[in-house]
C-alpha cells in the first residue's frame, strides 16, 4: 500500500495567518492527491480534489499544489471556521490510503 | 443534494455481526457514475478503505482483503441503500463506520455521518 505521510501532525495558528500542511507519498501518485477537513465528531469533507481543484463551495482562500510525491495544502488567512482536522488522500492506487491527519489549533 | 443517511446499532457484541444501512438520497444506487463505499475511522489504525459496490450493467463488489472472507455487501434498488454486514467481529472492529459515494477519479465527494460501532460485551 501507498504510504501517506503529513506534516506537521499539528499546529497552533492564529485568525488571519497563513498555514501551508504537507503531504508525502512513498511513491509517485502523479496529481492523484486529495484534501479532507474534519471537524470533531463529524464527517470528513471534500476539500481540494486532484491536487489544486477546489470542491464546490469551498472558499477560494484554500488552495493545493504538488505533483509527484509532495504536495502542500495552504490556507492563505486562516478563519475561525478552519480550525479542525485535515487529511490527505491517495486516489492513485487502490486502497487509497489516507495520512495521518494533521491538527489546526487555535493559538 | 446527494445524502447518505446511515442506520444500524452503535453496540455489538463480540463474535456477532455487525450490521449497518446507508440509504441514498438524490443519487441512485445503481448509478453507473458512482461506487459506494464502506470506510471506516478509528485512533489506532486511522481511516481504512473496507469495500465497495457499483453498477455497470450488472453488480461488481470487491472488499478490502483484511475483511474479505466476513464482509458482505449487498446494494437493494427497490429501497436504493446499500447494506453493510461484517461478521465474528472483535473489538479491533470499534470504529466509526462512513457509507461514502466515490466519483470520477476516486474522489469521495459524499460522506455519511458516521456510525460509533462499539464491540463490546
Amino acid at each position: 500500500d501507498i504510504q501517506m505521510t503529513q506534516s506537521p501532525s499539528s499546529l497552533s495558528a492564529s485568525v488571519g495567518d497563513r498555514i501551508t500542511i504537507t503531504c508525502r507519498a512513498s511513491q509517485s501518485i502523479s496529481n492523484h492527491l486529495n484534501w479532507f477537513q474534519q471537524k470533531p465528531g463529524k464527517a470528513p469533507e471534500l476539500l481540494i480534489y486532484t491536487v489544486s481543484t477546489l470542491q464546490s463551495g469551498v472558499p477560494s482562500r484554500f488552495s493545493g499544489s504538488g505533483s509527484g510525491t509532495e504536495f502542500t495544502l495552504t490556507i492563505s488567512s486562516l478563519q475561525l471556521e478552519d480550525f479542525g482536522t485535515y487529511f490527505c488522500q491517495q486516489s492513485h492506487t487502490a486502497p487509497h490510503t489516507f495520512g495521518q491527519g494533521t491538527k489546526v489549533e487555535t493559538k | 443534494q446527494v445524502q447518505l443517511q446511515q442506520s444500524g446499532p452503535g453496540l455489538v457484541k463480540p463474535s456477532q455481526t455487525l450490521s449497518l444501512t446507508c440509504a441514498i438520497s438524490g443519487d441512485s444506487v445503481s448509478t453507473k457514475s458512482a461506487s459506494w463505499n464502506w470506510i471506516r475511522q478509528s485512533p489506532s489504525r486511522g481511516f481504512e478503505w473496507l469495500g465497495k459496490a457499483y453498477y455497470r450493467s450488472k453488480w461488481y463488489i470487491e472488499y478490502a482483503p483484511s475483511v474479505k472472507s466476513r464482509m458482505t455487501l449487498k446494494p437493494d434498488t427497490s429501497k436504493n441503500q446499500l447494506s453493510l454486514q461484517l461478521d465474528s467481529v472483535t473489538d479491533e472492529d470499534t470504529a466509526v463506520y462512513y457509507c461514502v459515494r466515490l466519483i470520477g477519479d476516486g474522489v469521495l465527494d459524499i460522506w455519511g455521518q458516521g456510525t460509533l460501532v462499539t464491540v463490546s460485551s
